[in-house]
């Protein structure tokens, strides 16, 4: 059965570091990885996603990562800014059409 | 630009009442889907629909059905509510169903309180 883990579960960082997310999943047998950003009551917005067959996506000053090999995800955000404050939830698309969430980091930037 | 429309954004309910949630999408997506969040459980999936005309189970369908009215329209039933259907319940389409590059969209969520 495939699980998703994200760690940490929260991460508090001050304004223009750059930081890692990252996300690990026990299948290696996956379509696609997808990162998504959901802000306090609100839905889920789709960041990046990167194929199987992919090693990165870039979108602006996001960079996300796949390593199948490993079962393992990174994303990294360039110069963060408070209003990149959000949870982070990343999701693997299973070789049974179904998507398997983690259940996400949440960031806080301070000014 | 709507986009994924659920209705309504809040609800409470009284344990054995029913209701349905009513999610729409304005994208012509083939695929759509129910998921529900709760606290340290992340976003699971409830049921979903492939294509027009089929549904799914996923991976917690008990105590829910589902119908798709139309190619736009994925409805989400609780025929009897429980405390244990307290949640927030997240309707999301894609163009098609598990394809490599297939994005979901969610809409805002339906926050429910059974009491």
């Amino acid at each position: 059965k495939q699980e998703v883990t994200q760690i940490p579960a929260a991460l508090s960082v001050p304004e223009g570091e750059n930081l890692v997310l990252n996300c690990s999943f026990t299948d290696s047998a996956i379509y696609n990885l997808q990162w998504f950003r959901q802000d306090p009551g609100k839905g889920l917005t789709s960041l990046l996603l990167i194929q199987s067959s992919q090693r990165e996506q870039t979108s602006g000053r996001l960079n996300a990562s796949l390593d199948k090999s490993s079962g393992r995800s990174t994303l990294y955000i360039a110069a963060s800014q408070p209003g990149d404050s959000a949870t982070y939830l990343c999701a693997v698309l299973s070789n049974t059409g179904k998507l398997i969430f983690g259940q996400g980091t949440t960031l806080q930037v301070k000014p | 630009n709507a986009g994924v429309t659920q209705t309504p954004k809040f609800q409470v309910l009284k344990t054995g009442q029913s209701m349905t949630l009513q999610c729409a999408q304005d994208m012509n997506h083939n695929s759509m889907y129910w998921y529900r969040q709760d606290p340290g459980m992340g976003l699971r999936l409830i049921y979903y629909s492939a294509s027009e005309g089929t549904t799914d189970k996923g991976e917690v369908p008990n105590g829910y059905n589902v119908s798709r009215l139309n190619k736009r329209e994925f409805s989400l039933r609780l025929e009897s509510a429980a405390p244990s259907q307290t949640s927030v319940y997240f309707c999301a389409s894609s163009e098609a169903f598990a394809g490599f590059n297939e994005k979901l969209f969610f809409g805002s969520g339906t926050q429910l309180s059974v009491l």
